[in-house]
């Protein structure tokens, strides 16, 4: 089966620095992606590694270790904006499988 | 690029009534494309994945006879939630594996998602 494990919620304050953690576990694996999603909308992409190492863009970055099992995403600058969900999602082969999901909360 | 639009953005019906959804790919083709569910405060559940010309891969206990997918071109696929009950109140999403790029394949974009609510 696939077991993907992510905090449940994380506090930061605006213009702070917040990591996310996943860590998987899945019969195959092509890739890592992250998501964001306010309350009410649908997941917007952020990020996608399938290879090891970091991927910036803009504000986000995400990680991979592939031999860890392990990926994560950092948001820098945080904005009061940023309040959202994030999810990690495992590419398994031609499927998609989601953490159980991160709330941020930013506060002032 | 790669906008999905899904209709309508919410649905309230009667027990017992089918409803159907459409996603659509606006500016690629999607060959492939995926139905969720999500319930309040929680992940998103793959249902099924939709490939264009084919029948539909339903997950483990997902009902294939109650949730019809049809994908019948590479830009529309549709859901239709047959004899809705409450319990099926939520809210689905639909996503298009993204057109062909440099990493765009593996990624997928999501419709705006259809809030069902079963009275």
């Amino acid at each position: 089966g696939q077991s993907l494990e992510q905090p449940s919620e994380v506090t930061a304050v605006e213009g702070a620095i917040v990591q996310i953690n996943c860590t998987y576990q899945t019969s195959g694996f092509y890739g890592l992606s992250w998501y964001q999603q306010h309350d009410g909308g649908a997941p917007t992409f952020l990020s996608y590694n399938a290879l090891d190492g970091l991927e910036e863009t803009g504000r986000f970055s995400s990680f991979l270790s592939r031999s860890d099992s392990y990926g994560y995403l950092l948001l820098q600058e945080l904005q009061m904006k940023d309040s959202a969900s994030y999810f990690c999602a495992v590419n398994d082969f031609n499927k998609f499988y989601f953490g159980s999901g991160t709330k941020l909360n930013v506060k002032p | 690029g790669a906008v999905v639009s899904q209709h309508p953005s919410w649905v309230i019906c009667k027990s017992g009534t089918s409803v159907k959804i459409e996603c659509r790919s606006l500016d690629f083709q999607a060959t492939t494309m995926f139905w969720y569910r999500q319930f309040p405060k929680q992940s998103l559940m793959l249902m099924a994945t939709s490939n264009e010309g084919s029948k539909a891969t339903y997950e483990q206990g997902v009902e294939k006879d109650k949730f019809l997918i049809n994908h019948a071109s590479l830009t529309l696929s549709t859901l239709t939630v047959t004899s809705a009950h409450p319990e099926d109140s939520s809210f689905y999403i639909c996503s298009a594996r993204g057109p062909s790029g440099r990493t765009s394949t593996d990624t997928q974009y999501f419709g705006p998602g259809t809030r069902l609510t079963v009275l």
